[in-house]
């Protein structure tokens, strides 16, 4: 079975800082998808940005960018010009696209919090 | 777009009375998923369906927790009876279909068991 580790509870920003959240996974896949979503306070859980464990290249989505790295199986989430917005919950999930498998495996979420 | 609608948001119960949690996913999003979101941790799957079929029901606690489907479209998720450890959040969620698709959440109902 797949298990993702988040290592960092809390994290903590000045506004317009740059972040990096930490993200572990475990798995015996080569083939598979890795996620952070956010969940803002008392607001629904979004996708921030999704990688493709195939694609070498980092994806990238405006001001939010990853470092994967299989061989580590590292997936971390760095965050430039940080915003009041963006404080939350940032999960972490793992998808094996293999097929009975689909399914979402988050980590315990690390609680971002940006100061003005 | 509607996004994927939940209700109640809150509710609060005794426990051994049922509950129960309606889902109404994006127009068109075939997989619909249930997650169960207890406080401080990431949302685990207790079920998921393609169209009205339920196609991964292995964390569903099957004792005392019920779902349908019907149409495939709207989603009910029952528990009876409840007990003290089923307070959490209930999330639903839908996708265009199913593996890498990106899922959409609904807010949640946040369960109370008192």
């Amino acid at each position: 079975a797949q298990t993702v580790t988040q290592s960092q509870p809390e994290m903590s920003v000045q506004e317009a800082e740059t972040v990096t959240l930490s993200c572990t996974y475990d798995t015996s896949e080569s083939n598979y998808y890795l996620f952070w979503y956010k969940q803002p306070p008392s607001r629904q859980m979004i996708l921030v940005i999704r990688q493709e464990a195939y694609k070498q290249q980092n994806a990238t989505e405006n001001r939010f960018s990853v470092n994967f790295q299989k061989a580590a199986k590292s997936f971390s989430l760095k965050i430039s010009d940080s915003q009041l917005g963006d404080t939350a919950m940032y999960f972490c999930a793992f998808l094996d696209p293999n097929f009975g498998n689909e399914k979402l495996t988050f980590g315990t979420g690390t609680r971002l919090t940006i100061i003005p | 777009e509607a996004g994927v609608v939940q209700s109640p948001r809150y509710k609060i119960i005794e426990k051994k009375q049922p509950v129960a949690f309606w889902c109404n996913p994006i127009s068109g999003h075939n997989t619909l998923y249930w997650y169960l979101q207890n406080l401080g941790q990431g949302p685990e799957l207790l079920i998921r369906y393609e169209n009205e079929e339920a196609v991964d029901d292995s964390q569903l606690p099957k004792d005392r927790f019920s779902a349908e489907r019907l149409k495939g479209v709207d989603s009910t998720l029952k528990i009876q009876p409840a007990e003290l450890g089923d307070s959490a959040v209930y999330l639903c969620a839908s996708s265009f279909g199913t593996g890498p698709y990106e899922q959409y959440f609904g807010p949640g109902t946040r369960l109370t068991v008192t």
